[in-house]
C-alpha cells in the first residue's frame, strides 16, 4: 500500500536551475496539493488540484508551475530556483475537496539551492 | 501575515504529564479544524479534528477544546509517552475552500522519560 509517493527525496540545484519534484497517489484520489515547509512558518500551500486538468494557486504560488493530466499524478516544477526556495516540500492528496476529508502526506523532498 | 498562531514554538514534558499546544486564528469563517503529527522524516498524519458546533473531541489521550467565542482551540495530550515526542501542527480551513488547510508554525514535543 503505496500511499503517496514523492521523489527525489534530496536535491540540490544551483540558483537558476530548474527541476520537477514527483508525486504520485495510488488511493484514487481527487484532491492533490503541495505544501512547502520551513522552520517557523508551518506548511504553507503552493498549489492544488481538485481533479485531473484542474489546478489553482495557494498562498505561495511565485516561482512554480503544476499540472494535473492523471488522477495519480502531480508533479510540481521549479522554473528558475532560487534560494529562497531551499525548502522540504510536501505532497498530500485526499478522497474529495470537501473538508473533513483526511489529507495523506508523502515523506517529503527536501530541496537545498546554492 | 500568519492565519493560525500556535505556541508554544516547543515544549518538553516529563513521562506521564499533560501537553498543552494552543491555537488561535483570526478568520471566523474557519469551520474546520485538524491537528497533524509528525516524526521526524516523515510527512504529518491526521491526529484528531473538531468542528466548531462542538466544545470537546476526545479520542484515547488526545483532546481538543474548542472556544468559538475566543476563537482558539488546543490540544491536550494526557499521561503524555516517549513515542509522542514529534512536532504537532494546528490548523483550519473554510468549508467552501475544501481542503486548502492553513497551518500553524507548529510545536516541537519532547516527552522526557
Amino acid at each position: 500500500n503505496a500511499g503517496v509517493t514523492q521523489t527525489p527525496k534530496f536535491q540540490v540545484l544551483k540558483t537558476g536551475q530548474s527541476m520537477t519534484l514527483q508525486c504520485a497517489q495510488d488511493m484514487n484520489h481527487e484532491y492533490m496539493s503541495w505544501y512547502r515547509q520551513d522552520p517557523g512558518m508551518g506548511l504553507r500551500l503552493i498549489h492544488y488540484s481538485v481533479g485531473a486538468g484542474i489546478t489553482d494557486q495557494g498562498e505561495v504560488p511565485n516561482g512554480y508551475n503544476v499540472s494535473r493530466s492523471t488522477t495519480e499524478d502531480f508533479p510540481l516544477r521549479l522554473l528558475s530556483a532560487a534560494p529562497s526556495q531551499t525548502s522540504v516540500y510536501f505532497c498530500a492528496s485526499s478522497y474529495s475537496s470537501s473538508p473533513g476529508g483526511e489529507l495523506f502526506f508523502g515523506e517529503g523532498s527536501r530541496l537545498t539551492v546554492l | 501575515q500568519q492565519q493560525v498562531k500556535q505556541s508554544p514554538q516547543s515544549l518538553i514534558v516529563q513521562k506521564g504529564g499533560i501537553s498543552i499546544i494552543n491555537c488561535a486564528y483570526e478568520n471566523t469563517a474557519f469551520d474546520y479544524f485538524p491537528w497533524y503529527q509528525q516524526f521526524p522524516g516523515k510527512g504529518p498524519a491526521l491526529l484528531i479534528a473538531i468542528r466548531p458546533d462542538v466544545s470537546e473531541k476526545k479520542e484515547g489521550r488526545f483532546t481538543i477544546s474548542f472556544n468559538k467565542s475566543a476563537k482558539q482551540f488546543s490540544l491536550h495530550i494526557m499521561d503524555s509517552q516517549p513515542g509522542d515526542s514529534a512536532t504537532y501542527f494546528c490548523a483550519a480551513s473554510r468549508r467552501i475552500y475544501g481542503n486548502k488547510l492553513v497551518f500553524g508554525a507548529g510545536t516541537i514535543l519532547r516527552v522526557k522519560s
